[in-house]
Order: C-alpha cells, then sequence, then structure tokens
C-alpha cells in the first residue's frame, strides 16, 4: 500500500500567524482529502483537494481561512491562516485510491495557536 | 442526514473478554462502512469494512455486524487485548459524492490485563 507521510507532526505558532502543513503520497493518487481533528473528537472534513480542480470545501470551512493546493497526483498543501486559539487542533491528510476503497492517513499535525 | 452517531463514548474491557461498538446513520445513500482504528499520536488505520449487501463481516478476532432496516451496524472485537486498547471511529461515505467519509464521535477502548 502507498505511503503518507505529513509535515510538520506539530508545531507551535503564534496568533495572527499562518501556518503550511505539507501532505507527500510515494504513488500517484486522485482524491486527497484533508480533516481537522479537535482534542478528543472525531474527524471532521475539511475539503477534497483533486489535482487540476478548485478544492471543495465543507460547510463551515472557508477557502480564505484554509487554502489548499494540489499542485501533481502526489503532493498538497493545507494552509491555517490567521490562526487564533480555536484553530489549536491535529491536521490530517488523507487519500482513497478510489471512492468507498480504504482510506490511508497522514500521522498528523499537532497544532497549538498560542 | 450525514450524521453518524456512535456509542459509547468509552468502554473498559478485561482481557479476553467482548467489545462491542455501536453506530447508527439516517441517511440511507450510505453504502461504505468502514472502522478505524487509532493510537496516541498517529492518523486512524482502516480496521475493517462492509457494504450494505451483507449483514456480517469477519476477520480474524473482529467483526461487523450490519442491520441495514435498523440502520445500524457494530464492531465486535472478540478476546479483546489490552494491544486492542485504542480509540475506534465508525464512518460511512457514498460512492457517489467521492466517497469522503463521515465519522462517528469515537470510542475509547481500554483493556485491562
Amino acid at each position: 500500500s502507498a505511503v503518507i507521510s505529513q509535515k510538520p507532526s506539530r508545531d507551535i505558532c503564534q496568533r495572527g500567524t499562518s501556518l503550511t502543513i505539507q501532505c507527500q503520497v510515494d504513488s500517484q493518487v486522485t482524491m486527497m482529502f484533508w480533516y481537522r481533528q479537535q482534542p478528543g473528537q472525531s474527524l471532521t472534513l475539511i475539503a477534497t483537494a483533486n489535482q487540476g480542480s478548485e478544492a471543495t470545501y465543507e460547510s463551515g470551512f472557508v477557502i480564505d481561512k484554509f487554502p489548499i493546493s494540489r499542485p501533481n497526483l502526489t503532493f498538497s498543501t493545507l494552509t491555517v491562516s490567521n490562526m487564533s486559539p480555536e484553530d489549536s487542533s491535529i491536521y490530517l491528510c488523507s487519500f482513497q485510491g478510489q471512492p468507498n476503497t480504504e482510506a490511508f492517513f497522514g500521522q498528523g499535525t499537532r497544532l497549538t495557536v498560542v | 442526514q450525514q450524521q453518524v452517531k456512535q456509542s459509547p463514548q468509552s468502554l473498559i474491557v478485561q482481557k479476553g473478554g467482548i467489545s462491542i461498538i455501536n453506530c447508527a446513520y439516517e441517511n440511507t445513500a450510505f453504502d461504505y462502512f468502514p472502522w478505524y482504528q487509532q493510537f496516541p499520536g498517529k492518523g486512524p488505520a482502516l480496521l475493517i469494512a462492509i457494504r450494505p449487501d451483507v449483514s456480517e463481516k469477519k476477520e480474524g478476532r473482529f467483526t461487523i455486524s450490519f442491520n441495514k432496516s435498523a440502520k445500524q451496524f457494530s464492531l465486535h472485537i472478540m478476546d479483546s487485548q489490552p494491544g486492542d486498547s485504542a480509540t475506534y471511529f465508525c464512518a460511512a461515505s457514498m460512492g457517489p459524492l467521492g466517497g469522503k467519509l463521515i465519522f462517528g464521535q469515537g470510542t475509547e477502548l481500554s483493556v485491562k490485563p
């Protein structure tokens, strides 16, 4: 199965700044997803990022706050912009080979905003 | 309509016992129901999954029971071991919507030796 790596694994950031999280897959994948997991909570989908098209955001998430890039079939970035303490969370990237098949997750980026 | 409700929130089981986690959904268009296991500091990993055309799927000590009419599905862990201590998430997705996963709230399982 493909390997997915995410970095940074954790960061502590000042409020008002931005952080870009990188996700690299070792094979070409069509569908990539970004999730947020607040401490002790479930995973909430932020957006779907398919190569060659604009990311599709879920209700409650907007492009100005969470811009996403998908320059090729193996790489994606998520930026958390103008951060506030409420953005402190774990952010995870994920991919699936086909809809309704196994989703693979990165190890997550633990973000703390102070 | 898009929610998946999971219970219990936490579960303590003795080694060798059976762990049971339940999930319920509303949207009958869901057509894929996976269970994910997550250890601290790690991303979730697929444990087992089922599609609505079968009522049960077993893989080793892990079994999914699926009740389409009740819109419920459950995970059974037989002979639970301390190494099974983790957080478990049920999820559901719809192929026609690109397969994006809707996760349940999670169950923190602790297996006592």
